[in-house]
């Protein structure tokens, strides 16, 4: 089965730039989504087939995708963007997550 | 306003079954696919399985980690779908979100419930 993998966690300093990473097997010929989910809520649509933003999500999102490596990038980290994000992919009619990155903004 | 809203969710005992329901309102039911994704307490997500939209069919897929344990349904006239699981274990307590997924984009989940949560304990 396919895997993802993403860093449990790392810190960003408020107003810098954070670039979360999700690894697999030939990603880059996958459509990757990006999940935010802050703690006790529901996750939230960031990032849609690799770089595209649905809408009210801030411009500071984006997103890309080649080779083996997915990235999501938040460009001026907010308190807000404090949370868990997660990268995933569909393959062969079966969802598949990343385990997940805790993002904390310092 | 899109919505969904999970319920069903309890305390059961391992071996029970359990029928979780997820009411959706704002668009037609039949014309999305609706995930299920499941997240154990302290723990990542989980896809779980899904029910096709009509125009792909309208068939269920599943998790190799549930399959044979879970059916998934939908009624369109109540503009409801459905996760029942059987033969429950401690392991598949967790919080279950269902979801919309984009038309025509297996794997992009555009709208999410706020959860329903399964406790599988004696």
């Amino acid at each position: 089965s396919y895997e993802l993998t993403q860093p449990l966690s790392m810190s960003v300093a408020l107003g810098q730039t954070a670039r979360i990473t999700c690894g697999g097997n030939n990603i880059g010929s996958q459509s990757v989504h990006w999940y935010q989910q802050r703690p006790g809520q529901a996750p939230v649509l960031v990032i849609y087939s690799d770089r595209n933003r649905p809408s009210g999500i801030p411009e500071r999102f984006s997103g890309s995708n080649s080779g083996i490596t997915a990235t999501l990038t938040i460009s001026g980290a907010q308190a807000g963007d404090e949370a868990d994000y997660y990268c995933q992919v569909w393959d062969s009619s079966t969802g598949v997550f990343g385990g997940g990155t805790r993002l904390t903004v310092l | 306003e899109v919505q969904l809203v999970e319920s069903g969710g309890d305390l059961v005992q391992p071996g029970r079954s359990l029928r979780l329901s997820c009411a959706i309102s704002g668009f037609t039911i039949g014309d999305h696919a609706i995930n299920w994704v499941r997240q154990a307490p302290g723990k990542g997500l989980e896809w779980v399985g899904f029910i096709r939209a009509n125009a792909y069919g309208g068939t269920p897929g599943y998790a190799a980690s549930v399959k044979g344990r879970c059916t998934i349904s939908r009624d369109d006239s109540k503009s409801v779908a459905y996760l029942q699981m059987y033969s429950l274990k401690t392991e598949d307590t967790a919080i279950y979100y269902c979801t919309r997924e984009v038309v025509g984009v297996p794997g992009e989940f555009d709208v999410w419930g706020q959860g329903t949560t399964v406790t599988v304990s004696s």
